[in-house]
């Protein structure tokens, strides 16, 4: 069964401060993809990243940056100098691939909120 | 492009009233889904179209819910003689098959059963 943990509940930090959030997921298939969404107070999901399961480059993407270990079976989001903006509830999501057959239905993590102090 | 949209926005019901929500997709994305998500959880995988054809049915999708997307455009989450434990948002995506996986959500609807 697939599954995405993500273990910090709840991380609070002062703004400029570099903050990760970990993702650790459970999977049978050899091809998937892992996504991070942010959900800010407003509550609409606002997508920030797909990666394949081929693909072990880690990316950047101006102060966001994320670290996928297949050996590990982890996906962790680092945003570099966090501001008050950045406050908003993050989750990671695995889905299987999108092949004709599959669904590409997203199991996400139980979330993680991050308060971003001035 | 206006995104995904979803009606109405909140909705307060009293226990065994029926319910029907609608999601709007992005105009080129053939593929739909609907999730709930409760306070504090991440949303979860209720069903899924793709077109007009429903494809997948979550275990959480009691007989009380129905889904329906006529035409391949926009859908309904239809939800019969409501309970307290459906007071939850219910979030609608939609994907392209062009674009791997990449859903785009709308802005949900929060249903509260009094």
């Amino acid at each position: 069964a697939q599954k995405v943990t993500q273990a910090q509940t709840e991380i609070s930090v002062v703004e400029k401060e570099d903050v990760t959030l970990d993702c650790v997921y459970e999977t049978r298939d050899t091809t998937y993809y892992l996504f991070w969404y942010k959900q800010p107070p407003s509550g609409e999901l606002v997508f920030l990243i797909r990666r394949n399961s081929f693909d072990e480059q880690n990316e950047i993407s101006g102060r966001y940056s994320w670290n996928f270990q297949k050996s590990t079976s982890s996906f962790n989001f680092t945003i570099t100098a966090s501001q008050v903006v950045d406050s908003a509830v993050y989750f990671c999501a695995l889905s299987e691939a999108h092949g004709s057959s599959n669904t590409g239905k997203l199991i996400f993590g139980q979330g993680t909120t991050l308060q971003v102090k001035p | 492009d206006t995104g995904v949209s979803q009606d109405p926005r909140h909705k307060i019901t009293k226990r065994g009233q029926n319910v029907t929500f609608r999601c709007d997709p992005i105009s080129e994305h053939n593929r739909l889904y609907w999730y709930r998500q409760t306070l504090g959880q991440g949303p979860e995988f209720l069903t899924y179209f793709q077109n007009e054809a429903q494809l997948e049915k979550s275990r959480l999708l009691s007989d009380r819910f129905s889904a329906e997307r006529p035409k391949g455009s926009f859908s309904t989450l239809e939800i019969q003689r409501t309970e307290q434990g459906d007071s939850a948002m219910y979030l609608c995506a939609s994907s392209s098959s062009q674009y791997r996986g990449e859903q785009y959500f709308g802005p949900g609807t929060r249903l509260t059963v009094t």
